[in-house]
C-alpha cells in the first residue's frame, strides 16, 4: 500500500527565514510521480511541482526548491526568504497508476499536510 | 469561468434533508475526482470518472451517490448525512492519458457541514 508522512503538522517562521518541509513516502511501485500542492484559506489546492521516480534531480523555482532522495524516500520541500503570503497547509502526494477497461485513471495518495505560518 | 468551479462553496444540511453539490471544470479534462477532507485526516479519494465512466468507488457510503453526466460536470448528491460526513469536499480534473499524467487541477472545495 502506498503511503505518504508529513510528519510536521504545523511549523511557524518569521518572515525571510527558510523553512523545509518533510515528506516521506512508502510505494512498491518502480514508477510512481510525487507532488506538492499547496492550499491557501481559500481552501482550493494549488499544483506546485510533479517528480517522476526515474529523475533525482533537485529543482528550484524562484524562492522554492524541492529535493528528492530515493535512497531515504524522501521529497522535501524548501521555501527560502519566506513571506506571509507563503502561510498555508502544504501537501505531499504520491501517484499510483491504476489501468481499468475504460481507460486510466490516476489515484493520487496525499499526506496529512502541513500548516506553515509566516509571521510578519 | 475558468479552472474548476464548485458549488455551493459552503452547506448547511439536517441529518434528514437532500442536497446535491456541483462541480464543473473548464479545461478540456475528462477524468473528473471527489475528494474528501476532514479535519486532521488525509484528502481521501472518493470516486473517479474517466469519460463519464465511473472508475474507483474508494468505498464510500451509499449516502454519497455521484453522477457525471458529462466530462465537463459532476456532481455528489448526499442524503440521511450523519455527522461525521462534516468536511470540505474537493473536486479536481485531469487528462488521461497525458504528457503530464497524474497532475490534478482542484476546485475551491464545499464546506459541508451536517447538523
Amino acid at each position: 500500500a502506498q503511503k505518504v508522512t508529513q510528519a510536521q503538522t504545523e511549523i511557524s517562521v518569521v518572515e525571510k527565514e527558510d523553512v523545509t518541509l518533510d515528506c516521506v513516502y512508502e510505494t512498491r511501485d518502480t514508477t510512481y510521480y510525487l507532488f506538492w500542492y499547496k492550499q491557501p484559506p481559500s481552501g482550493e489546492l494549488v499544483f506546485l511541482i510533479r517528480r517522476n521516480s526515474f529523475d533525482e534531480q533537485n529543482e528550484i523555482s524562484g524562492r522554492y526548491s524541492w529535493n528528492f532522495q530515493k535512497s531515504t524516500s524522501s521529497f522535501n520541500f524548501t521555501i527560502t526568504a519566506s513571506q506571509v503570503v507563503d502561510s498555508a497547509v502544504y501537501f505531499c502526494a504520491l501517484s499510483e497508476a491504476n489501468w481499468n477497461s475504460g481507460g486510466s485513471n490516476y489515484k493520487l495518495t496525499f499526506g496529512k499536510g502541513t500548516l506553515l505560518t509566516v509571521n510578519p | 469561468e475558468t479552472g474548476v468551479t464548485q458549488t455551493p462553496r459552503h452547506l448547511v444540511m439536517g441529518m434528514t434533508n437532500k442536497k446535491s453539490l456541483k462541480c464543473e471544470q473548464h479545461l478540456g479534462h475528462n477524468a473528473m475526482y471527489w475528494y474528501k477532507q476532514s479535519a486532521k485526516k488525509p484528502l481521501e479519494l472518493m470516486f473517479v470518472y474517466n469519460f463519464k465512466e465511473q472508475t474507483e468507488n474508494n468505498s464510500v457510503p451509499s449516502r454519497f451517490s455521484p453522477e457525471c453526466p458529462n466530462s465537463s460536470h459532476l456532481f455528489l448528491h448526499l442524503h440521511t448525512l450523519q455527522p461525521e460526513d462534516s468536511a470540505l469536499y474537493l473536486c479536481a480534473s485531469s487528462q488521461v492519458p497525458s504528457p503530464n499524467p497524474y497532475e490534478q487541477y482542484f476546485g475551491p472545495g464545499t464546506r459541508l457541514t451536517v447538523t
